[in-house]
């Protein structure tokens, strides 16, 4: 069974630019949620999607929004993009809501804004 | 809504030794509590998680513990191998997700000394 993928893996931005990342889950799994990693920050949980719903949503600003699709693949779409925005995104897919089932997470995109 | 603390964040033990992790948690609503492993440059792995009806979970050399009252739960490494050396997150969060969905502790470094 293939794992989660996330594409693409590596994006350079500029200030002010905006951007679409997308995470494909394991087959059968019907949520994604996705995180921001950041050395100081660490891992802070931005939404999750389970069957084309936003069912959670953790305190970033508008700017961070996503969507899933019906095949369950999910984007995720930062506007005006600050510096502050450089960091790892992980997303990570269960079968359903975590507490339940466990979350497997892809390998990151990693984004530079300059 | 929910923070987590998570101490220390670095530990360096000698191989062969125990190492503890500890983490608190502020939301009593909390009910599932997952520890991830993070290698130098892969993705978050789950390596134990406990629910709140469960004082204690055992997985090989690793055990988890939770104390609900005081709201604080710890990861137990015993024996420790070389291949154990990564960055420990401890999370929080109700079964279902919530408006906070997974918040995550800050890590700890933790590193076996041969």
């Amino acid at each position: 069974k293939a794992g989660v993928t996330q594409t693409p893996r590596y994006l350079i931005k500029t200030r002010g630019q905006q951007v679409t990342l997308s995470c494909s889950p394991i087959s059968g799994h019907r949520s994604v949620s996705w995180y921001q990693q950041t050395p100081g920050q660490g891992l802070q949980f931005l939404f999750e999607y389970f069957s084309e719903t936003q069912r959670n949503k953790g305190n970033f600003p508008g700017r961070f929004s996503g969507r899933q699709f019906s095949n369950s693949r999910s984007e995720m779409n930062v506007s005006t993009l600050e510096l502050g925005d450089s960091a790892l995104y992980l997303c990570a897919s269960s079968l359903d809501s975590w507490g339940f089932n466990e979350q497997f997470f892809g390998p990151g995109t990693r984004l530079t804004v300059l | 809504g929910e923070n987590v603390e998570q101490h220390p964040s670095t530990l360096s033990v000698q191989e062969g030794d125990s190492a503890v992790i500890k983490c608190t948690y502020s939301d009593s609503a909390s009910n599932y509590f997952p520890w991830y492993k993070q290698e130098l440059g892969k993705r978050p792995q789950l390596i134990i998680d406990i629910r709140s009806n469960v004082g204690e979970k055992k997985d090989q050399r690793i055990a988890v513990t939770l104390n609900k009252t005081a709201k604080h739960f710890s990861l137990h490494i015993t024996e420790t191998q070389p291949e154990d050396s990564a960055v420990y997150f401890c999370a929080a969060s109700r079964v279902g997700g919530g408006a906070d969905g997974l918040t995550f502790g800050k890590g700890t470094h933790l590193i076996i000394q041969p």
